[in-house]
């Protein structure tokens, strides 16, 4: 399944509480990204980084922040400021190398997080 | 940036049949479209992809076909089984980075 893991499988959270998911892969992979995935929707871009360091926003940031300090780790935090977090939180990871590159995104088993 | 849209959201075939998906995108400088299959409460993996100077892939019983005139790829599946009943994605990007996902197609493979 690609080295790719995400834990806790389930999480559950009183409003107004910070929670963080934790993503971490051994692929020696550059980039890495998170999505939400609410039921029945497709893949919506959280954050991603392609390199250590360094971070941008994708799509629907606005509630949530995260840290890239080492290359096998891209842990998110989902703040308070989030209005509505419950949803499967996914992590994938892909090599960034040269223009010549195509690569595809593994993605770690998910997060179910709700919110109580 | 890059949209995509895919089409039907959801498409039932009688086992045996086809089933084609269909994708749209926006973005001339996007080449590299692979699709992911997700199956309840699992991790989305890669079946298929094609990059842009390929017009047609194969592998087995599926297929994805490439028209970057049009700007649109499509994921064929013959001969279709129980187990390919879940939610395939297509996806766009830029040599393997910046993925923009289309909605996703809800397949049930009838029995």
């Amino acid at each position: 399944d690609g080295g790719i893991t995400q834990s806790p499988k389930y999480l559950f959270r009183k409003e107004g509480q910070n929670v963080t998911l934790s993503c971490e892969q051994n692929l020696n992979h550059d980039a890495m990204y998170w999505y939400r995935q609410d039921p029945g929707q497709g893949l919506r871009l959280i954050y991603y980084s392609q390199i250590v360091n360094d971070f941008q926003k994708g799509d629907i940031a606005e509630g949530y922040s995260v840290s890239r300090e080492k290359k096998e780790s891209f842990p998110l935090t989902v703040t308070s400021a989030q209005k509505n977090p419950t949803a499967f939180y996914l992590c994938a990871s892909s090599r960034t190398s040269g223009s010549s590159a195509y690569n595809e995104q593994f993605f770690g088993p998910g997060t179910r997080l709700t919110v109580l | 940036g890059e949209n995509v849209e895919q089409h039907p959201s959801t498409l039932s075939v009688q086992e045996g049949d086809s089933a084609v998906i269909k994708c749209t995108y926006s973005d001339s400088a996007s080449n590299y479209f692979p699709w992911y299959k997700q199956e309840l409460g699992k991790r989305p993996q890669l079946i298929i992809d094609i990059r842009s100077n390929v017009g047609e892939k194969k592998d087995q019983r599926i297929a994805v076909t490439l028209n970057k005139t049009a700007k649109h790829f499509s994921l064929h599946i013959t001969e279709t089984q129980p187990e390919d009943s879940a939610v395939y994605f297509c996806a766009a990007s830029n040599y393997g980075q910046n993925f923009v996902f289309g909605p996703g197609t809800r397949l049930s493979v009838l029995p």
